[in-house]
C-alpha cells in the first residue's frame, strides 16, 4: 500500500546542532508540506513544495529549510537547533491541483532540543 | 484572509451521549472545510470534508458535520460517543487565492473525552 512515512520517529539533539528530518511518500503526489504541532497552536506550516525544484515558506519557516529533488522525499533540516524548535513534526502529502483534495499525514517525529 | 475558531480545547461527554465539537471559519472565497482527529501518538486523519453541494457532509466513523454559511460554521457531530471517540480533532479552512492555494490553515485543536 502506499503510504507516507517519516524518520526518525524521536530525536535528541543539542542547541546549535544540524538536524534533518525525513519525509517519503509513495503515493506520487505533487504537493508536500511539513507542518510543526505545538500545544495551544495546533498545527502550523514550516515549508510546502509543490513540485520538483519548487519549496516555500510557510507562516513560520524561520531556522528551517527545504530542498525537494524528487517526488517521493522532502526533507526537513534545522540548521542550528534551538530549544524553541521542540516539537512534534509532521509532514503530508496531497495530490497537485485539487484544492478539494485530502492531505495525508505521516506519523510525525517528536524532536526535543536541550 | 481565512481563519478557523475552534470553540473549547476540552470537550468531556459520556459514553453514548452526543458529540458536538464546534467550528467557525471567515473566508474571501467560497470555503473547502476539513475536519481532521488525530489519535494518540498519531499523525492526521481525514475524517470529512465540504467542499460544494449538499450542506451535510458525513464522514468516518459515524460523524457528520454541517456548513452553515450564514452563520460560518461547520460543527462536528456524532449521536452516540463510544469511548475509541476519545481524540484530538482540527477543523481545517483551505487557503484560498495566489500560489498558496492548495494550503491548509487549522484550528487549534479540541480534544475530546469520553468518560464510561
Amino acid at each position: 500500500d502506499a503510504e507516507i512515512t517519516q524518520s526518525p520517529r524521536h530525536k535528541i539533539t543539542e542547541t546549535g546542532r544540524q538536524v534533518t528530518l525525513a519525509c517519503h511518500q509513495t503515493w506520487n503526489h505533487n504537493n508536500m508540506f511539513w507542518y510543526r504541532q505545538d500545544l495551544g497552536h495546533g498545527l502550523r506550516l514550516i515549508h510546502y513544495s509543490y513540485g520538483v525544484q519548487d519549496t516555500n515558506k510557510g507562516e513560520v519557516s524561520d531556522g528551517y529549510s527545504v530542498s525537494r529533488s524528487n517526488t517521493e522525499d522532502l526533507p526537513l533540516t534545522l540548521e542550528s537547533a534551538a530549544s524553541s524548535q521542540t516539537s512534534v513534526y509532521f509532514c503530508a502529502s496531497s495530490v497537485q491541483g485539487a484544492l478539494t483534495d485530502t492531505q495525508y499525514f505521516g506519523p510525525g517525529t517528536r524532536l526535543t532540543v536541550l | 484572509a481565512q481563519s478557523v475558531t475552534q470553540l473549547g480545547s476540552h470537550v468531556s461527554v459520556s459514553e453514548g451521549a452526543l458529540v458536538l465539537l464546534r467550528c467557525n471559519y471567515s473566508s474571501s472565497v467560497p470555503p473547502y472545510l476539513f475536519w481532521y482527529v488525530q489519535y494518540p501518538n498519531q499523525g492526521l486523519q481525514l475524517l470529512l470534508k465540504y467542499t460544494t453541494g449538499a450542506t451535510l457532509v458525513k464522514g468516518i466513523n459515524g460523524f457528520e458535520a454541517e456548513f452553515k454559511k450564514s452563520e460560518t460554521s461547520f460543527h462536528l457531530t456524532k449521536p452516540s460517543a463510544h469511548m475509541s471517540d476519545a481524540a484530538e480533532y482540527f477543523c481545517a479552512v483551505r487557503r484560498g487565492g495566489g500560489g498558496s492555494q492548495g494550503n491548509l490553515i487549522f484550528g487549534k485543536g479540541t480534544k475530546l473525552s469520553v468518560k464510561p
